[in-house]
């Protein structure tokens, strides 16, 4: 079982609507878990950290569930500038070495 | 602030030949990563450097190397380059104190193609 689990997608929704993904973890010792963006051949950049209150930043609502060992990501209103693979990210306390989902794509249509 | 640089942008090597690949970190920044992203597939960890010392070193074989140099900066070598070494190769950087609770910030990568 890998240790950080996406459903790849593709998420196809249309402008405005809310979209949200889950990701799964198995290491019960990961402490720190982000969600990342990538556009198509551009590197990874850091969307949001992931905390257990929960993180919200504009559209964008992360929420880290410990007891399911899953995090997630709500995006409301979509855009479609929001078309990207979206990354989520598990890190065990005390490694400085996290852990990559293998993306789930979203294309957002007009 | 410069953000993390790699280069070259693009290289394209034939079977058998050895790739270098460099990455400059944020300034300030003590520890780079180096990860593997091939099509279709997730960011594999390669390697970690800070100070100058390789501390962890993902699942690849030994033709993967690489070295840290005393301004921090990087390289990677990939030997006896094979078909599926194809891939975009990312590099991030961190500072002493960052247990990447911040996340890390990449490098626009190197796309390295074997042909």
């Amino acid at each position: 079982r890998k240790e950080v689990e996406q459903d790849p997608g593709p998420f196809n929704v249309p402008e405005g609507a809310t979209v949200a993904f889950n990701c799964t973890y198995s290491n019960s010792a990961s402490q720190s878990f982000f969600w990342y963006r990538q556009d198509c051949r551009k590197e990874p950049k850091l969307l949001m950290s992931v905390y257990s209150s929960g993180n919200e930043d504009g559209r964008f609502t992360a929420q880290l569930n410990r007891a399911s060992q899953y995090i997630s990501l709500l995006i409301r209103d979509s855009k479609l500038s929001d078309s990207a693979t979206y990354l989520c990210v598990g890190q065990p306390g005390g490694s400085y070495i996290p852990t990559f989902g293998r993306g789930t794509s979203l294309i957002v249509h007009p | 602030e410069a953000g993390v640089t790699q280069s070259p942008t693009h290289l394209i090597k034939t079977r058998g030949q050895q790739a270098t690949l460099r990455c400059s970190p944020i300034s300030g920044h003590t520890s780079v990563y180096w990860y593997q992203q091939a099509l279709g597939l997730g960011l594999q960890f390669l390697l970690w450097y800070d100070e100058g010392e390789e501390r962890n070193r993902g699942n690849f074989p030994p033709r993967f190397s690489g070295r840290q140099f005393p301004n921090y900066s990087s390289e990677l070598n990939v030997n006896a380059l094979e078909l599926e070494d194809s891939a975009l190769y990312l590099c991030a950087s961190s500072g002493r104190t960052v247990r990447a609770n911040y996340g890390y910030t990449f490098g626009s990568g190197t796309r390295l193609t074997v042909v």
